[in-house]
């Protein structure tokens, strides 16, 4: 499997900035994805990082408020704009199984958001 | 958005002892997976499954895509400290596509 690396690892901010969380990962690949995990709760699916043009979001996601980038086949980024408290959340990015269609998902270690 | 009613919410078990988790769903799948999140960590996959009434083992874990393909199991045997995290299912509605539907997850807890 791919070894997937985000950044930050956590991070505590305040009510009205952005934050952009990073997902590295260390083979090209096709589709990266962006989860949203609230507290105590199961994995919702964000959007889709498709390379060489504009995500694709979820029903109740839109891309002013988590807007994305995916400059190249080893990278995304995903943007929490103007946060409030709801926003608290552990944001996680996942790639496929290289060769394989779309059947497994693996995980990055996460990024633990605390809006203030 | 939609989830898979996994259950149990929670467990405590013995050290030693057996468990199972399953999940359910009205909608057909076509694909099952098996997560264990730890404190502070993202999902690790645990086993997939692709075909109904396929049962597939990874040491200690064995999971069952459920003939109907409505559901699936998760048993872990002889449990042990490690054992500890939130197990999620996640299932895929569409074959060919990203779309997965994640469990509500079962806590485990295992008592030494």
């Amino acid at each position: 499997s791919a070894v997937i690396s985000q950044k930050p690892s956590r991070d505590i901010c305040q009510r009205g900035t952005s934050l952009t969380i990073q997902c590295q990962v260390d083979s090209q690949v096709t589709m990266m994805f962006w989860y949203r995990q609230q507290p105590g709760q199961s994995l919702t699916l964000i959007a889709t990082a498709n390379q060489g043009s504009e995500a694709t979001y979820e029903s109740g996601f839109v891309i002013d408020k988590f807007p994305i980038s995916r400059p190249n086949l080893t990278f995304s980024t995903l943007t929490v704009s103007n946060m409030s408290p709801e926003d608290s959340s552990i944001y996680l990015c996942s790639v496929p199984r290289q060769g394989a269609i779309y059947n497994e998902q693996f995980f990055g270690p996460g990024t633990r958001l605390t809006v203030l | 958005g939609q989830q898979l009613n996994q259950s149990p919410q929670s467990m405590f078990i013995q050290e030693g002892e057996d468990v199972s988790m399953n999940c359910t769903s009205s909608s057909i799948f076509n694909t099952w997976l098996w997560y264990k999140q730890d404190p502070g960590e993202g999902p690790v996959l645990l086993i997939a499954l692709y075909k109904a009434g396929e049962l597939t083992s990874n040491g200690r874990l064995t999971a069952q895509f459920g003939i109907t393909r409505k559901d699936s199991f998760l048993n872990i045997s002889a449990s042990i400290p490690s054992d500890v995290g939130i197990y999620f299912c996640a299932g895929q509605l569409t074959s060919g596509t990203y779309k997965y539907i994640f469990g509500t997850g079962t806590r485990l807890k295992v008592l030494a």
